[in-house]
């Protein structure tokens, strides 16, 4: 089983400010990953896959990179509306699918 | 527009059974594989089955396989959870999910959730 490893787990940013999230695979999962935005209460919503495509309508302050062992997902200026809860997703080697532990972005 | 309500959750006592559900719309239901993931109260999200688009193939996580079967029905598009032998460690929000394309790689849609409570 694949291993997912998010840093940090929280993060406190100012609205306006850039955010960079984290996201380790404890092996080599080539560009297979995802990232979903969970604000409280929601379900999970689809931001990034192919560690860099944004998926339909999401803003293009977002933005993944990364391939292999390690990505990262930044917001290049914090709204309000994005202060949530990231994880992060391997489907390079399933079954299982594998979710980070979640990278909490708070702001400061 | 895409979507996906569950329901079904509820206050079920260790060792019992529940079935969820979760009614497709705005897609064609009978082309998609879908998946369940649950989500244990401030804890992270975990896979927990995959079916493929004509139900004839079917994956499980370890923690709930020979406990949960994932079953659909195309002419209704309504995807289902049977739950048996439930213990406290099932406690959870459970999604439905539809895949994003062709492939059984992410998901591109959830469902709201419905809660599981198992406790005696």
């Amino acid at each position: 089983e694949i291993v997912m490893t998010q840093s940090p787990a929280t993060l406190s940013v100012s609205p306006g400010e850039r955010a960079t999230l984290s996201c380790r695979a404890s092996q080599s999962i080539s560009s297979n990953l995802a990232w979903y935005q969970q604000r409280p209460g929601q379900a999970p919503r689809l931001l990034i896959y192919g560690a860099s495509t944004r998926a339909t309508g999401v803003p293009a302050r977002f933005s993944g990179s990364g391939s292999g062992t390690e990505f990262s997902l930044t917001i290049s200026s914090l709204q309000s509306e994005d202060f949530a809860v990231y994880y992060c997703q391997q489907y390079s080697n399933w079954p299982p699918y594998t979710f980070g532990q979640g990278t909490k972005l708070e702001i400061k | 527009e895409v979507q996906l309500l569950d329901s079904g959750g509820g206050f079920i006592q260790p060792g019992g059974s529940l079935r969820l559900s979760c009614a497709a719309s705005g897609f064609t239901f009978s082309s998609y594989a879908m998946a369940w993931v649950r989500q244990a109260p401030g804890k992270t999200l975990e896979w927990v089955s995959t079916i493929s688009a004509g139900g004839g193939t079917t994956y499980y996580a370890d923690s709930v396989k020979g406990r949960f079967t994932i079953s659909r029905d195309n002419s209704k598009n309504t995807l289902y959870l049977q739950m048996s032998s439930l213990r406290g460690e099932d406690t959870a929000t459970y999604y439905c999910a539809k895949y994003h394309g062709n492939t059984w790689d992410l998901f591109d849609y959830w469902g709201q959730g419905t809660l599981v409570t198992v406790s005696s």
